[in-house]
């Protein structure tokens, strides 16, 4: 079975930093893209981040570039994003996804909720 | 950026009814269309991607169609565990964007 548990999460003033952590089992980890995605409260679902099965390839979106970093240990099975510089509007809950089909998000970790605030 | 939007926002419906969301790009994206399950304080679930093709485990109440612009998600014979908010994600060009979803309601 598929598992995807995100760790890191918690309270950061603005300007701080968090590292996010996703720990993967269930499947051939170092074989998969992987993902980061958020959803601030209340709101729809934003395309943070991916990376290669190899770690040569990262793309962002243009909000988070310079300041997130998306990694992987496919030794230890698990995905991490740093996040430096955040923002108040960076307030989301943060998953982690295994890249499907077609570029869909086939399988999701539970989410960890990220909160910027003074 | 592609711009993702969909129809209607929300909607109430009854155990039974057949619904159909759609999904709109603003500009062709083929079929790299996907379609999500989200219920609350929960991780979204994959039910179709490539626009038509289910996931392995979805019911086949579950359908998509579709291709370049426009997309429809159709449920057919509704139970109580597909009341939930359903999501359009395109992956054909960069950034991948999420439709802002549609909230499916108990009549």
């Amino acid at each position: 079975e598929v598992q995807l548990v995100e760790s890191g999460g918690g309270l950061v003033q603005p300007g701080g930093s968090l590292r996010l952590s996703c720990a993967a089992s269930g499947f051939t980890f170092s074989a998969y893209w992987m993902s980061w995605v958020r959803q601030a409260p209340g709101k729809g679902l934003e395309w943070v981040a991916n990376i290669k099965h190899d770690g040569s390839e990262k793309y962002y979106v243009d909000s988070v570039k310079g300041r997130f970093t998306i990694s992987r240990d496919n030794a230890k099975n698990s995905l991490y994003l740093q996040m430096n510089s955040l923002r108040v509007e960076d307030t989301a809950v943060y998953f982690c996804a295994r890249i499907g089909g077609s570029g869909s998000f086939a399988y999701w970790g539970q989410g960890t909720l990220v909160t910027v605030s003074s | 950026d592609i711009q993702m939007t969909q129809s209607p926002s929300s909607l109430s419906a009854s155990v039974g009814d057949s619904l159909t969301i759609t999904c709109r790009a603003s500009q062709s994206i083929s079929n790299f269309l996907s379609w999500y399950q989200q219920k609350p304080g929960k991780a979204p679930e994959l039910l179709i991607y490539a626009a038509s093709s289910l996931q392995s485990g979805v019911p086949s109440r579950f359908s998509g169609s579709g291709s370049g612009t426009d997309f429809t998600l159709t449920i057919s014979s509704l139970q109580p565990e597909d009341f939930a908010t359903y999501h359009c994600q395109q992956s054909y060009g960069a950034p991948w964007t999420f439709g802002p979803g549609t909230n499916v309601e108990i009549k």
